[in-house]
């Protein structure tokens, strides 16, 4: 089944500055990679999402890429606020498969 | 609209006991996931339904594990003789087609948290 390793676990950036989260996956045929975002207490929130057809995504101040050659897909947070402290997921579909798998997750800091 | 809902939000059963745990779907949304998340860690898949019936159980981690769906709506999630290290944080997301039909999105609850004495 597919694997998705996320990278880093923990990420302090100062107010204003970018964030970079980095993930994996396994099986080349996923071709569905959300982002979520996780706040103290509640369920993840669907942040974006990219399809295997595009290479890069954007809305607003976040965007995704990604590079099917390496396998792998990328979170970018510009112009951070204090707000975007939480944890973020990453994930993939895998060949054929009902389910999600998840990365471990990155806990943001943003330091104001 | 309203979005999942779960209940309860916190569960505190000793061990042993058995417990249930319920989530209500967004109306119309035909997929309905659990998923379990341990402390610290990512999102462990349980089970999938589609409609009624649940083509992938392969995530429950026991036999003490157990769900049901019922109206192609509610679902409840059954741990039986309850153990230490099923204290997590349970999670039902739905979808309205399943993820192997044109990659709806994921929408979660806010998860029922259990601890296990």
């Amino acid at each position: 089944g597919e694997n998705v390793e996320q990278h880093p676990s923990t990420l302090s950036v100062q107010e204003g500055d970018s964030a970079v989260i980095k993930c994996t996956y396994s099986d080349s045929a996923s071709n569905y990679f959300p982002w979520y975002k996780q706040e103290l207490g509640k369920g993840p929130q669907l942040i974006i999402d990219i399809r295997s057809n595009v290479g890069e995504k954007k809305d607003q101040r976040i965007a995704v890429t990604l590079n099917k050659t390496a396998k792998h897909f990328s979170l970018h947070i510009t112009e951070t606020q204090p707000e975007d402290s939480a944890v973020y997921f990453c994930a993939g579909n895998g060949a054929g498969s009902y389910q999600l798998t998840f990365g471990k997750g990155t806990k943001l800091s943003v330091i104001p | 609209g309203a979005g999942v809902s779960q209940s309860p939000s916190n569960k505190v059963t000793e061990k042993g006991k058995d417990v249930e745990l319920r989530c209500d779907p967004i109306s119309g949304h035909t997929a309905l996931y659990w998923y379990r998340q341990s402390l610290g860690q990512g999102l462990e898949f349980l089970i999938y339904f589609q409609g009624n019936s649940a083509p992938d159980k392969s995530g429950l981690p026991s036999d003490r594990f157990s769900a049901e769906r019922t109206g192609g709506s509610v679902s409840t999630l059954t741990i039986q003789r309850t153990q230490q290290e099923d204290s997590a944080v349970y999670l039902c997301a739905s979808s309205l087609l399943g993820q192997f039909f044109g990659d709806s999105p994921l929408h979660f609850g806010n998860g029922t948290r259990l601890t296990v004495t």
